[in-house]
Order: C-alpha cells, then structure tokens, then sequence
C-alpha cells in the first residue's frame, strides 16, 4: 500500500536561511511524487514533481526536492527563505499501478520569521 | 482567474439534512476529484470522474455521492451528515488520468454539521 510520513508537524526557520521540509514514502513500485502548497484560504497548488530522471527536481518559487531511493525519501528545499514562503506543505505518492489515487501526507506548516 | 471553483466557501448544515457542494472548472480537464480532509489529516480521495465514468474508492461511505452533468461542474452530495462528516472538502481536476498528472485545486468548502 502506499503511503508518505512527513515527520514534522511544524517547521521554523528565519528568513534568508535555507529550508528542508522532510518527506519519505511506501510505494509498491517506482514512486511518482509530488510537492503541493497552501496558503490560507487557498487551494493546493503543485510546486513539483518527480517521475524519473535526475534525482534533484526544480520547480515554482525556486524550490527544490531531491529523490532519494535508498532512503524513500522526497525532501523539500529551497536556498534562501522568504517571509511569503509561510504556509501548509503536502507531499504526495502515486502508485503508477493505481494511478487515480494521489496519497498525501498530512502536511508541514512552515513559518518563516522576519 | 481561478481555474477550479468552488462554492460556497463556507456551509452550515443539519445533522441528518441533505447537502449539497459544488465544483466548476474553466480547464476543461478530463477528470475532476473529490477530497475529504479532515483536522490535521491528510487529504482523502472520495471519487473520482473520468469524463463521464464515476470512479468511487472503496472505503468511501455510501452516504457520499457525486453526479457530474457536463465536464464543468461536479456536485458531492451527502444525503444523511452526522458530526464525523465535518470536513474541508476538496475538489480537483486533471487533465488526464496518468501517475505523472498534476491536479489543480479549488480552495475549498469548509463543512459544518450541528
């Protein structure tokens, strides 16, 4: 069955610092994965995917996540953290077998601290 | 220019009173999706239509149905609400089905049941 954990509930880091946003998955076969972001009173909106291929994928917003199989893990990254970067982050698994059904964690509230 | 729309943001209703939530979507994507997401829990696919073809997950109680009349607008009916189904409930839309597909949100209808 799949499934993805993200450990932490909340996430804080000032700005201007480096960000990691942590994520590992169970997946059956090759995992399909997925960032998302909410800001308040908004929908989910994807930032990026991995499919295959280089395992450090960029995506909106200068984020970045890198796929590591040994590990299963997804972590989001992004450099340098902005103020408007503060909201509810979900990571996501597709089973390619299964495909219609996008697992999601149960999200990373980050704030970022002038 | 939002892409996924739903309405309203906010719903009261009855314990035991039908209710009905609605979605529209200008993309004209092939599938549309809907997700219950309860308190600090991870979203959770209900169903989903491919064009005209409902697709229900198995653990998706019989309370809940969907009806689709054209590819713009999808309705989640719940016929009989208790307490436990106080939820966000989320609809999406993806242009195809396929593991490698991103799903565009709405921002949500907020459920309430006295």
């Amino acid at each position: 069955a799949q499934s993805v954990a993200q450990p932490e509930d909340q996430v804080n880091v000032a700005e201007g610092n480096p960000l990691t946003v942590k994520c590992t998955y169970s997946v059956s076969g090759n995992p399909y994965l997925f960032w998302y972001v909410q800001y308040p009173n908004r929908g989910l909106q994807f930032l990026l995917k991995y499919i295959t291929g280089d395992n450090l994928v960029k995506g909106s917003y200068g984020f970045e996540a890198e796929f590591n199989k040994s590990q299963t893990s997804f972590h989001l990254k992004k450099p340098s953290a902005l103020v408007s970067d503060s909201a509810l982050y979900f990571c996501a698994v597709r089973d390619p077998i299964k495909a219609n059904n996008l697992f999601f964690g149960t999200g990373t509230r980050l704030t970022v601290i002038p | 220019d939002a892409m996924v729309i739903q309405n309203p943001r906010y719903q009261v209703t009855q314990f035991g009173k039908p209710v009905t939530l609605s979605c529209s979507q200008t993309l004209n994507h092939n599938v549309m999706y809907w997700y219950q997401q309860k308190s600090s829990q991870a979203p959770k696919l209900l169903f989903h239509y491919y064009d005209k073809d409902f697709n229900n997950e198995a653990d998706t109680p019989d309370n809940f149905q969907s009806r689709r009349p054209n590819t713009s607008f999808c309705f989640l009916d719940i016929r009989s609400p208790g307490l436990g189904d106080a939820a966000m409930y989320l609809c999406a839309t993806s242009r195809d089905l396929g593991a490698g597909e991103k799903l565009f949100f709405g921002s949500g209808t907020q459920l309430s049941v006295l």
